[in-house]
């Protein structure tokens, strides 16, 4: 089954607005890790932002913010003032602390931000 | 600089011909695992190390091999590669309780014909 699903193959964003990427996750673990990650046209994947099971505050890191609702298993990724720079595919991943800590990634979101 | 080495960038090579994509770690990171990365399914895992010596398979282990001789290397080995593995690959390491996610190799585009 998977465990973490992306709904939105693609979005689009006006330059300066906000934008909302969602992801929902499956696990039976307590103790688990909620991560994002970006990869540009050149490919590399470039770590956003961490959300812990155990965290009771909304992670965030500058421009990105993490929408967690753990009752609804969704950790949606919010993106403010976007920029053109943000086009990108971004990827959901979950970490299970106690299942052999493997990085379960959703398929990934496809984001065209427009001046 | 903290990074994770792959090499080579780009490969072409035929169908048979046994090839190693290189992976190396300068962090001291006990955790290291393999993705590949195919248009619409995302990443999936191929293998993983907990540490030196110990290995396990991921989800798609087909037709691949490792080994952790050595905490920084864990390279990739494709015994007989075939078109369908034909893909972007990922090696990245992280701790074991790494909150910061894994570090990400810069990726090996192979293409086997």
């Amino acid at each position: 089954a998977q465990k973490i699903t992306q709904t939105q193959p693609g979005m689009f964003v006006q330059e300066k607005e906000a934008v909302t990427l969602d992801c929902t996750y499956d696990t039976s673990d307590q103790s688990y890790g909620l991560f994002w990650y970006k990869q540009p046209s050149s490919g590399e994947m470039i770590f956003l932002i961490y959300q812990g099971s155990y965290d009771e505050q909304n992670a965030t890191e500058g421009r990105y913010s993490l929408n967690f609702q753990k009752a609804r298993k969704s950790a949606n990724l919010v993106i403010s003032a976007s920029q053109l720079g943000d086009s990108a595919m971004y990827f959901c991943a979950m970490r299970e602390w106690n299942s052999g800590y493997a990085l379960n990634f959703g398929k990934g979101t496809s984001l065209l931000v427009t001046p | 600089e903290a990074q994770v080495t792959q090499n080579p960038r780009y490969l072409i090579t035929v169908t048979g011909k046994k090839l190693t994509v290189t992976c190396s770690q300068n962090m001291n990171h006990e955790y290291m695992s393999w993705y590949r990365q195919d248009p619409g399914l995302g990443l999936r895992q191929i293998y993983y190390s907990m540490n030196v010596e110990v290995t396990d398979k991921g989800d798609v282990p087909e037709g691949y091999k490792v080994s952790r001789k050595e905490k920084r290397n864990f390279p990739l080995i494709l015994e007989s590669p075939s078109p369908n593995q034909t893909s972007l690959y990922f090696c990245a390491s992280s701790l074991r309780q790494g909150v910061d996610g894994y570090t990400f190799g810069s990726g090996t585009r192979l293409t086997v014909v």
